[in-house]
C-alpha cells in the first residue's frame, strides 16, 4: 500500500534549470494538491486539481505549472527555478475535491526537498 | 484571507508534563483538524472536528473546536518523548478557485515543534 508516492527526494537545482517532482497515488482519489512547507510559515497551497484534466490555482502559483492526465498523476514543474523557490514540496491527495471540508482528509507524500542555488 | 495562528512556535518539556498548543483566526471554519509531522516525512492527521465546542479524545490528546469555530487547542497528558514532532492545525473551508472549481482548503497554522525529553 503506497499511499502517495514522491520523487526525487532531494534535488539541487541552479537558477533558471527547470526540472519536475513527480508525485502519484494509488487510492484512487480525484484530489491531488501540492504545497511547499517554509519554516514558521505552514503549508501553503500551490496548485490542486478535483481529477484528471482539471487543475486550478492555489495560494502560491506562481512559478509553477502542473497538468493532470491521469487520475494517478499529479507532477508539478518549476520552468526556471528562482532562490525563492527553495522550499520542501509535499503532494497530497483525497478521496474528492468538492465535498464537505469536514472530511477533506488528506495523505500527505513524504516529501521533497528543494534547492535553488 | 484566512489565517490561523498557532502557539507557542516551539515547547520544551520534561516527560510527563502537560502541554496546551493553540490554534486561533478571526475567520469561521468549517472543520478544523490537527496534523503530526515527523522529520523527513509529511504531516499525518490526528483529528478532525467540525461542529462547535466538540471535544474529541485519542488516548492522551484532547482536542477540542471552539464555539464559535474560529479556535481549537490541542492538549496533551503526561507527554511522552515519542509525542516529540511538529504539530500542525489547518482550517478547512469551501472555496473557489482561480479556474471556476470549487475545493475544500485548507489553511494551515505555522506549527508548532514539540521536543519531549526523556
Amino acid at each position: 500500500n503506497a499511499g502517495v508516492t514522491q520523487t526525487p527526494k532531494f534535488q539541487v537545482l541552479k537558477t533558471g534549470q527547470s526540472m519536475t517532482l513527480q508525485c502519484a497515488q494509488d487510492m484512487n482519489h480525484e484530489y491531488m494538491s501540492w504545497y511547499r512547507q517554509d519554516p514558521g510559515m505552514g503549508l501553503r497551497l500551490i496548485h490542486y486539481s478535483v481529477g484528471a484534466g482539471i487543475t486550478d490555482q492555489g495560494e502560491v502559483p506562481n512559478g509553477y505549472n502542473v497538468s493532470r492526465s491521469t487520475t494517478e498523476d499529479f507532477p508539478l514543474r518549476l520552468l526556471s527555478a528562482a532562490p525563492s523557490q527553495t522550499s520542501v514540496y509535499f503532494c497530497a491527495s483525497n478521496s474528492w475535491g468538492q465535498g464537505a471540508p469536514g472530511a477533506n482528509v488528506l495523505t500527505f507524500g513524504a516529501g521533497s526537498r528543494l534547492t535553488v542555488l | 484571507t484566512q489565517l490561523l495562528e498557532q502557539s507557542p512556535q516551539f515547547l520544551s518539556i520534561q516527560e510527563g508534563e502537560n502541554l496546551t498548543v493553540y490554534c486561533n483566526s478571526s475567520s469561521v471554519f468549517s472543520s478544523l483538524q490537527w496534523y503530526r509531522q515527523e522529520p523527513g516525512e509529511g504531516p499525518v492527521l490526528l483529528v478532525t472536528v467540525v461542529t462547535g465546542g466538540e471535544v474529541k479524545k485519542l488516548k492522551r490528546l484532547t482536542f477540542q473546536f471552539g464555539d464559535a469555530r474560529k479556535d481549537s487547542s490541542l492538549h496533551i497528558t503526561a507527554a511522552q518523548p515519542g509525542d516529540t514532532g511538529l504539530y500542525l492545525c489547518a482550517g478547512g473551508a469551501l472555496v473557489l478557485g482561480a479556474g471556476g472549481t470549487s475545493y475544500g482548503k485548507l489553511t494551515f497554522g505555522q506549527g508548532t515543534i514539540l521536543t519531549v525529553h526523556p
